[in-house]
């Protein structure tokens, strides 16, 4: 069946550090991919999306491209701040009769200042 | 606009016992998901809703696991009775386009 694999965290990095957070996916049609985020005591709110493949998905400057040949959906920024950190997850979502979404583990990013 | 409400945030309960969860969505929005999220892992879907109709429950444990969404708005998420297994945070979301948009805090259910 369909799933999604994340690097595992957590990820500690400092502040103005460049961020790769690796996803990558197995599913039998074409599924859309998504970035979640959780920020601390908060809920799951969606980060960015790609709906197809070469697509790109951006949003407070993350950016994550739906690579088909590798199937993967890595996320990044350039310059990360203490205010990013957060559990980010994966998750892919395809239409088998009904849109059903598959979440990742989970990484969580520590941001030091 | 007004975000998705869940309560109660905690609740702890003995095994055995049963406990109800409640869920408002974001006004307007047709699809409803309840998800189960253990501690380490990602969230796992177990039932979504379209109005008031069930669109999947194949992860629902259907033995002591329960869920309504009458009229189309609100829903209830209820488990009768409880195992230790069951400790998670219990999240509801909502959404217009097709994937869960909007997620309320959660419940955080501790079985005892």
């Amino acid at each position: 069946g369909d799933s999604v694999t994340q690097m595992e965290g957590p990820v500690t990095l400092s502040e103005e550090a460049f961020l790769t957070i690796n996803c990558t996916y197995t599913a039998t049609g074409y599924p859309s991919l998504f970035w979640y985020v959780q920020y601390p005591g908060e809920g799951l709110q969606l980060l960015l999306k790609a709906t197809k493949a070469d697509d790109k998905g951006s949003n407070k400057g993350f950016e994550a491209t739906y690579r088909k040949e590798t199937t993967s959906f890595h996320l990044e920024k350039g310059s990360v701040q203490v205010s990013d950190s957060a559990v980010y997850f994966c998750a892919l979502s395809e239409n088998t009769g009904g849109f059903k979404t598959i979440f990742g583990a989970g990484t969580r990013l520590f941001v030091k200042a | 606009e007004a975000g998705v409400a869940q309560s109660p945030r905690y609740k702890i309960i003995e095994k055995r016992q049963s406990v109800a969860f409640w869920c408002n969505p974001i006004s307007g929005h047709a699809t409803l998901y309840w998800y189960q999220q253990i501690l380490g892992q990602g969230p796992k879907l177990l039932i979504q809703f379209q109005n008031n109709g069930v669109v999947d429950d194949s992860q629902l444990p259907k033995d002591r696991f329960s869920a309504e969404r009458l009229k189309g708005v609100d829903s209830t998420l209820k488990i009768q009775p409880a195992k230790l297994e069951d400790s998670a945070v219990y999240l509801c979301a909502s959404s217009n386009a097709g994937t869960p948009t909007y997620f309320g805090p959660g419940t955080r259910l501790t079985v005892t």
